[in-house]
């Protein structure tokens, strides 16, 4: 299985300060024939399901904030929240959908300073 | 606006067989555009795909619980259900079922929509 490693485990940011999450791949995620890398960011509140953030590594879906950002390519990958506001406070996982099966990371958890 | 309702039993006993359902509403579980998949999440811990299906019936499953999976889909009633036999104590996690997109090109990625989830706790 590709094994999804995310760092660090856990995070505290000042509200209005910029979070960022690495996410690294055991094996390249990049598809040479689309030039897409099969990458994907989801935020989870207590009591809730993941919700997807981002996906193709870069591309946020319609209605997340833009301060949510996704960049990197091949292996190596890093989420951004550029200003941290008190909704984010979250477990942040990456998801690669490239290899069966499937894989998350072991998850990010976001809390304020 | 899609949604994803899971249901079923939320005990289940050592040895038997887990059974959910996922009843999608809001949109067509018959479209060409999305597989329908299953993913769970033991209390506290990470996130597991189980396994995939789509309005035709091709699946894909996770090679870990292949043995003891199955997913089928009933497109007269827009739902589809998971089926995990021989269940022990380690099988305990919240359910999700949740749409992932699909194209020809691009093949089965994303998942863009989820259910509220499901307690399964097998114990005697």
């Amino acid at each position: 299985d590709i094994v999804m490693t995310q760092s660090p485990d856990s995070l505290a940011v000042s509200l209005g300060e910029r979070a960022t999450i690495n996410c690294k791949s055991s094996q390249s995620v990049l598809y040479s024939s689309n030039n897409k890398n099969y990458l994907a960011w989801y935020q989870q509140k207590p009591g809730q399901p993941p919700k997807l953030l981002i996906y193709w590594a870069s591309t946020r879906k319609s209605g997340v904030p833009g301060r949510f950002s996704g960049s990197g390519s091949g292996t190596d990958f890093t989420l951004t929240i550029s200003s941290l506001q008190a909704e984010d406070v979250a477990v942040y996982f990456c998801q690669q959908y490239y290899y069966i099966p499937w894989t998350f990371g072991q998850g990010t958890k976001v809390e304020i300073k | 606006q899609l949604q994803l309702q899971e249901s079923g039993p939320g005990l289940v006993k050592p040895s038997e067989t887990l059974s959910l359902t996922c009843t999608v509403s809001g949109g067509s579980i018959s479209s060409t555009d999305y597989y329908w998949g299953w993913i769970r999440q033991p209390p506290g811990k990470g996130l597991e795909c189980i396994g995939s299906i789509y309005y035709s019936g091709s699946t894909y499953y996770n090679p870990s619980l292949k043995s003891r999976v199955t997913i089928s889909v009933d497109t007269s009633k827009n739902q589809f259900s998971l089926n995990l036999s021989s269940v022990t104590a380690a099988d305990t996690a919240v359910y999700y079922c949740a749409r992932h997109a699909y194209n020809f090109n691009d093949g089965v990625s994303f998942f863009d929509y989820w259910g509220q989830g499901a307690l399964v706790t097998v114990s005697s």
